[in-house]
């Protein structure tokens, strides 16, 4: 399995605060991934990388913002968190020469 | 644009018995198909794909898939469930290959009862 570490691991916060969520990896994956998971909904994709300061937008990518500075890291960040952005998130990496993306362990965001 | 859908939220099977978990998907152009699995407070592992390759597919933990275009499914089965198979199940559609986008279904939570 990939090496993909997630931090924090669970956050709770107040509307309107910025919240940034830090995804690592150690396997050189070309392509990273943001990821939400809501019940009945799966999981919905935010944003995602497809190199270092390449990036795009998702399905649900409305009050979100990332960067990717360097190769094993991917930063997720609510400008000003709401509470319909209370969810799980996930981050997820493809090597690009597979099309198997492998699941960090994800991150529990509680907006109050 | 590519969708799925998993018939059935919850499924209860008793120890022993057949697993099947269906998947339905939508495609402009030829899939991959891949099916993952949740267990409680974990990320998801894959448990097998397709890939154009061979329609039946064998996955970890007895699980395998069968790629029917036709149908356009790509149902899951295991002949004997195990109550270590209690878990959330995933199905997700692909229209390319590497590094490209995943679309996931609802879930199907399987509950195995002794």
């Amino acid at each position: 399995d990939a090496g993909i570490t997630q931090s924090p691991r669970h956050k709770v916060t107040e509307t309107g605060t910025p919240v940034t969520l830090r995804c690592h990896q150690t396997e050189n994956h070309r392509y990273m991934y943001w990821y939400r998971q809501d019940p009945g909904h799966g999981l919905r994709l935010i944003h995602y990388s497809y190199g270092v300061k390449d990036t795009d937008k998702g399905e649900v990518s409305d009050g979100y913002s990332v960067s990717r500075s360097k190769t094993e890291d991917f930063l997720l960040t609510l400008e000003s968190a709401t509470s319909s952005q209370t969810s799980v998130y996930f981050c997820a990496t493809s090597s690009g020469d597979t099309d198997t993306q492998y699941f960090g362990p994800g991150t529990r965001l509680t907006v109050l | 644009a590519q969708s799925v859908t998993q018939l059935g939220s919850h499924v209860s099977v008793s120890e022993g018995a057949l697993v099947l978990l269906r998947c339905n998907y939508s495609s402009s152009v030829p899939p991959y198909l891949f099916w993952y699995v949740q267990y409680p407070n974990q990320g998801l592992q894959l448990l097998l794909k397709y890939t154009s390759a061979a329609t039946l597919v064998k996955g970890i933990n007895g699980f395998e898939a069968e790629f029917k275009k036709s149908e356009t499914s790509f149902h899951l089965t295991k002949p004997s469930a195990h109550m270590s198979d209690a878990a959330e199940y995933f199905c997700a559609v692909s229209e390319g290959a590497a590094g490209n986008k995943l679309t996931f279904g609802g879930g199907t939570r399987v509950l195995v009862k002794p």
